[in-house]
């Protein structure tokens, strides 16, 4: 499976900020995906990354908020705009390789906001 | 509509014994896989196994075998001879269009469960 390196992997931010997280993955790959994960609850993806065009965000999330870049297929990035408390989360990429694999995830951004 | 659902938010185990996590799903997509991933507290997921529509075994991985009842729409994760390094979030997650190209679906995940495994 992919390996896959998630940047930073925690940070503590002021309101008003922004952070962007970076993912990194070892192969070449088609798909890439952004997971949010708030406190106590299960994980819900904020948009897939398809290299060559914009992502594909799902319903709740916007770009302005959540500005992904995919310069190449093996790096993302997942910037959160004018943070507040709310966006205190595990932020998670994941990856899809050939069909038949699953997904593979890196190890997190824990994001707090202060 | 894709559905996922994990009814127990806890569960305890002693150590090495068995323990059994249920997830069922809902679909209409005759093309699916289910997925089953753990998330310790420091917050990684870690895939543990899966199981396609059309597979006509039941997955299994070391100490994980997934028992898949498609007519009951169910794939709970059995985990023996439990260990204190178990103790984790388990998710179940089911991907539609499962083997064809890859498109992109997302990964549906349920709520979780707890579990706790007791020395």
């Amino acid at each position: 499976s992919a390996v896959i390196s998630q940047k930073p992997s925690r940070d503590i931010c002021q309101r008003g900020t922004s952070l962007t997280i970076q993912c990194q993955v070892d192969s070449q790959v088609t798909m890439m995906f952004w997971y949010r994960q708030q406190p106590g609850q299960s994980l819900t993806l904020i948009a897939t990354a398809n290299q060559g065009s914009e992502a594909t965000y799902e319903s709740g999330f916007v770009i302005d908020k959540f500005p992904i870049s995919r310069p190449n297929l093996t790096f993302s990035t997942l910037t959160v705009s004018n943070l507040s408390p709310e966006d205190s989360s595990i932020y998670l990429c994941s990856v899809e390789g050939v069909s038949g694999q699953p997904q593979h995830f890196g190890d997190g951004t824990r994001l707090s906001i202060l | 509509a894709q559905k996922i659902t994990q009814t127990q938010p806890g569960m305890f185990v002693q150590e090495k014994e068995a323990v059994t996590l249920d997830c069922t799903y809902d679909t209409s997509d005759p093309s699916y896989g289910l997925f089953w991933y753990k998330q310790p507290s420091s917050g990684e997921m870690i895939f543990l196994i899966y199981q396609g529509s059309y597979d006509q075994q039941n997955a299994t991985e070391g100490r994980y075998s997934l028992n898949f009842q498609k007519a009951r729409k169910s794939a709970n994760l059995v985990i023996s001879a439990s260990q204190l390094g178990d103790s984790a979030m388990y998710f179940c997650a089911m991907r539609e269009g499962w083997g064809g190209e890859t498109s992109g679906s997302r990964l549906t995940f349920g709520e979780g469960t707890q579990l706790t495994v007791n020395p």
